[in-house]
């Protein structure tokens, strides 16, 4: 991935709701796409990566992934959040030079 | 496993003062190191790799004389940031890439939040 991009800057959900956070990678070769999380006052905590294989990731915490290589795309997806996902969001992924590109960040806040 | 730290969490300097942050790798062994700044609502933005035993490589735009970067051994990496300025506020974050787990895995610290009064 050359780039990564997040287009959705602050997300707002009830308790219950699905989620679904975008993003989308500029094509680079090898594709390896990493979602990673970052609660209030905590460290990066990976979710769940895609190297190869089958385009559904599953992840910790009830999180999913779906790479689907036609969009350019690795959306991030929780059939039903809780309180407790309040936290910023991060997609990132590896360019041809092997740096970790992150996107712009999520933030999700949970309503309870 | 796979659990990387870093000290000080927090750290307030003068201008014009020196601060060392330290990035350990605590049950692994990591032949890379990663250094990232963060800004308050923004993504991180790679800093510099650093290898043990070897130079540190710098991004473009971060200056390696006011960024010095010191990979000692397979588990210590350090960050000094010389002569700190207001505008070097920021939340520095280091991460770790095992030795056996391939080159795409990254742990991440807890991060260090510097501030330069």
């Amino acid at each position: 991935a050359q780039s990564v991009s997040q287009h959705n800057h602050h997300v707002i959900l009830s308790e219950a709701a699905s989620l679904e956070l975008g993003c989308n990678y500029s094509y680079g070769g090898t594709v390896n796409l990493f979602w990673y999380v970052q609660y209030p006052g905590q460290h990066l905590q990976l979710l769940l990566k895609y190297f190869s294989g089958d385009p559904l990731v599953k992840g910790i915490k009830g999180f999913e992934a779906e790479f689907i290589k036609s969009k350019f795309s690795f959306n991030l997806r929780k059939p039903s959040v809780q309180w407790s996902d309040t936290a910023e969001y991060f997609c990132a992924g590896y360019n041809q030079g092997g740096k970790l590109i992150f996107g712009q960040g999520t933030e999700l806040s949970v309503k309870p | 496993g796979a659990v990387v730290s870093q000290h000080p969490s927090r750290v307030i300097c003068k201008s014009g003062t020196s601060v060392k942050i330290e990035c350990r790798s605590l049950d692994f062994q990591a032949t890379t190191m990663f250094w990232y700044r963060q800004f308050p609502k923004q993504s991180l933005m790679l800093m510099a790799t650093s290898n043990e035993g070897s130079k540190a490589t710098y991004e473009q735009g971060v200056e390696k004389d006011k960024f010095l970067i010191n990979h000692a051994s397979l588990t210590l990496s350090t960050l000094t940031v010389t002569s700190a300025h207001p505008e070097d506020s920021s939340f520095y974050i280091c991460s770790a890439t095992p030795r056996q787990g391939g080159f795409y895995e990254q742990y991440f610290g807890p991060g260090t939040r510097l501030t330069v009064t």
